[in-house]
């Protein structure tokens, strides 16, 4: 029984470059969220979809980041060009609708940008 | 921005102990979750509570949700090593079509054999 697959789960990039992070979420689930992870910041809502349209990209840190959810199984993350500070643990999560819902979390991409 | 303030930060208690942790905000929610994150995984689902003033058990977890709904606490009585973690609390927002969900900073755990 699979789960929210991300890939890759690690990523080492130089600052400048672009970079994809992908996500496969729940098949049947019609709601997915992009998180990014800091010590300093914590658990960050980047932006959310839902039945494959974005609903709130306002946690999105600036135009360099970018999310699109062409179907109901695949949606992507991209940073260009990629900075040292956007350097964190990127979680994709998947429910079956939005309220009181269960999130199901991938195993996240640790993103580190030299 | 809606803020969760978590505390303690960290906690490191010995093997059969009781410990709370707590969840605050100043802001109302329309539901609160608890999940636990293990290093190098996503978080996990614990509970979610939606009514002011409830309380669900799980095992040796008990959560509270406050009456006003602006903060919540996670009882753990006989800690055990697999209780290690982070646990967060995420507080939801909802209404006129919109949908936030926002997460505190957590408390770490650490509980020694």
């Amino acid at each position: 029984d699979a789960g929210v697959i991300q890939s890759p789960r690690h990523e080492v990039t130089e600052m400048g470059q672009e970079v994809t992070l992908r996500c496969k979420p729940i098949s049947g689930h019609n709601s997915l969220f992009w998180y990014r992870q800091t010590m300093m910041r914590g658990l960050e809502l980047l932006i959310y979809f839902n039945n494959n349209v974005p609903i709130d990209d306002s946690g999105m840190p600036e135009d360099r980041f970018s999310a699109k959810m062409p179907n109901a199984s695949f949606s992507t993350l991209k940073i260009q060009p990629s900075e040292p500070r956007d350097s964190a643990v990127y979680f994709c999560a998947s429910s079956l609708g939005l309220i009181y819902n269960e999130q199901f979390f991938g195993p996240g991409t640790r993103l580190t940008v030299l | 921005t809606q803020l969760l303030e978590q505390s303690p930060q960290f906690l490191s208690i010995q093997e059969g102990e009781n410990l709370t942790v707590y969840c605050n905000s100043s802001s109302v929610f329309s539901s609160l979750q608890w999940y636990r994150q293990e290093p190098g995984e996503g978080p996990v689902l614990l509970v979610t509570v939606v009514t002011g003033g409830e309380v669900k058990k799980l095992k040796r977890l008990t959560f509270q949700f406050g009456d006003a709904r602006k903060d919540s606490s996670l009882h753990i009585t006989a800690a055990q090593p697999g209780d290690t973690g982070l646990y967060l609390c995420a507080g939801a927002f909802s209404g006129a079509g919109s949908y936030q969900l926002t997460f505190g900073k957590g408390t770490k755990l650490s509980v020694i054999p």
